[in-house]
C-alpha cells in the first residue's frame, strides 16, 4: 500500500491565483481530512469527509473547498489564494485498526503563497 | 482553540536522560493519541490510550492517562538522538464539530524534543 500520498510537495502562488491540492490513500478509508500547520499553532482541520459524496467544514474552513466524489480521493482547492494561507498542508485518512481509529497522514504540501 | 496542549513547548535533554511531556485537554474523550513529527516531515502515530486505561506501553514509551485531571503524559526512556522530533497529542472531539460522530482528532501545538548526543 502506498498509504496517503499528496501532491505537490511544494507550491509557490501569487495572491489571487487559485490551485488544487491532491490527496489519495489506497486503504479504503471512509474517513478523510485536511489540516494546516503553522509555527507555533500545531494542526487545524480545514474539512474533512466521512465518505463519498460527504464534507463538511474543519475549524478553519475559510478560503477553501472540497470534494469527496471517490473514497480515494479528496482535493482541496483554494479559490483566491491568500499570503494568510502560507502554510503546511497535510491530509489524512483514518481507518480502525484492531478496534481503534488510527489516523495516517501524508508527507505534506508546502505552499508558499505571496 | 486547542483541545490538546502540551507542555513544554520545548525539551532539551542528554542522550540517555528520560524525556517527559504532558498533555492537557478540556473536553470528555473517548481516546488520545500521541504522534511524533520529524521535521519537514509527516506525522507518524506513536501511541493510542483509551480513556478507560490508566497506562499504556510500548517499546521505550509510556503513556499515562488521568481523566479526572484531564491531562496525559509520554514518557520517553533512555532516549537517543533520533527521538529528536516534535510529538503532539490528539483528542478525539466528540462532535465539537457539526455531524464529527466520533471521527474527529483534535492536535495541540506540539513539544519540540531535541536530544543532544
Amino acid at each position: 500500500n502506498a498509504g496517503v500520498t499528496q501532491t505537490p510537495k511544494f507550491q509557490v502562488l501569487k495572491t489571487g491565483q487559485s490551485m488544487t491540492l491532491q490527496c489519495a490513500q489506497d486503504m479504503n478509508h471512509e474517513y478523510m481530512s485536511w489540516y494546516r500547520q503553522d509555527p507555533g499553532m500545531g494542526l487545524r482541520l480545514i474539512h474533512y469527509s466521512v465518505g463519498a459524496g460527504i464534507t463538511d467544514q474543519g475549524e478553519v474552513p475559510n478560503g477553501y473547498n472540497v470534494s469527496r466524489s471517490t473514497t480515494e480521493d479528496f482535493p482541496l482547492r483554494l479559490l483566491s489564494a491568500a499570503p494568510s494561507q502560507t502554510s503546511v498542508y497535510f491530509c489524512a485518512s483514518m481507518g480502525r485498526t484492531k478496534g481503534f481509529l488510527e489516523q495516517y497522514f501524508g508527507p505534506g504540501t508546502r505552499l508558499t503563497v505571496t | 482553540s486547542q483541545q490538546g496542549e502540551e507542555d513544554p513547548q520545548a525539551l532539551s535533554i542528554q542522550e540517555g536522560e528520560n524525556a517527559t511531556m504532558n498533555c492537557s485537554y478540556k473536553t470528555s474523550i473517548n481516546n488520545l493519541q500521541w504522534y511524533r513529527q520529524n521535521s519537514g516531515r509527516g506525522l507518524v502515530h506513536l501511541i493510542l490510550i483509551r480513556s478507560n486505561e490508566r497506562e499504556k506501553h510500548s517499546g521505550r514509551l509510556r503513556v499515562t492517562l488521568d481523566t479526572s485531571k484531564k491531562s496525559s503524559s509520554l514518557l520517553i526512556t533512555a532516549s537517543r538522538a533520533a527521538d529528536t522530533a516534535s510529538y503532539f497529542c490528539a483528542t478525539d472531539a466528540r462532535g465539537v464539530y457539526s455531524g464529527a460522530g466520533s471521527y474527529q482528532l483534535t492536535f495541540g501545538k506540539g513539544t519540540k524534543l531535541s536530544v543532544i548526543p
